[in-house]
């Protein structure tokens, strides 16, 4: 079975543009979350999408935005971006069910680079 | 924040039992403990997880001590391809979901030859 893929896997963008990546689920999966790695402040929840809908939300400033199609693959948004946004974005997949204990499946990353 | 702490770092030889501690004090009756693995760069990598009894996987063992305050990750032959950041999370089973996994520092553990 693939696994959760994550496009483009690298990226390098300037300040004040934007950036739309990509995550594909495992198959069946209808849960997406994403995470942002940094050095410093390790790796912290973005948000999660289930069926389409936002189901949770870190602590992100509204730049960082995404949304989920009918067939489960996610997208996260980050406009104008800043040099402090320059992270590994990390994608995770679960099966999604009504209680949240399944485990959590995560991407190979995309790296963007602000410069 | 994160639930769990760990020690920053680990060495381990090549070979050996690598034995990873975690303590989760105010873990709930219905939180699982979680143990993942990043190598460099790379995505977090699911390794086993357990609620009150010990289990078992290809990967590692993961002994929950029966106040469930503590657990250590067994990896029973370490190679120098473990060398990673252990993660362990506590998780709780949320009706309605929410996937957020809260991730503290890890355990840095280097495999040597």
């Amino acid at each position: 079975k693939a696994g959760v893929t994550q496009t483009p896997r690298y990226l390098i963008k300037t300040r004040g543009q934007q950036v739309t990546l990509s995550c594909s689920p495992i198959s069946g999966h209808r849960s997406v979350s994403w995470y942002q790695q940094t050095p410093g402040q390790g790796l912290q929840f973005l948000f999660e999408y289930f069926s389409e809908t936002q189901r949770n939300k870190g602590n992100f400033p509204g730049r960082f935005s995404g949304r989920q199609f009918s067939n489960s693959r996610s997208e996260m948004n980050v406009s104008t971006l800043e040099l402090g946004d320059s992270a590994l974005y990390l994608c995770a997949s679960t099966k999604g069910g009504k209680w949240a204990t399944d485990t959590q499946y995560f991407g190979p990353g995309t790296r963007l680079t602000v410069l | 924040d994160a639930k769990t702490t760990q020690p920053t770092s680990m060495d381990c030889a090549e070979g050996r039992a690598a034995n990873l501690p975690c303590n989760h004090s105010t873990i709930s009756g219905n939180e699982y403990v979680y143990w993942y693995r990043q190598i460099h760069s790379q995505g977090p990598q699911y390794i086993i997880h357990g609620l009150k009894n010990n289990e078992t996987n290809e990967m590692a063992s993961l002994i929950i001590t029966e106040d469930r305050k503590s657990s250590t990750l067994i990896l029973p032959h370490a190679t120098l391809r473990d060398t990673a950041v252990y993660y362990c999370i506590v998780r709780g089973a949320h009706q309605g979901g929410s996937e957020k996994l809260v991730f503290g520092k890890g355990t840095k553990l280097t495999v040597n030859p």
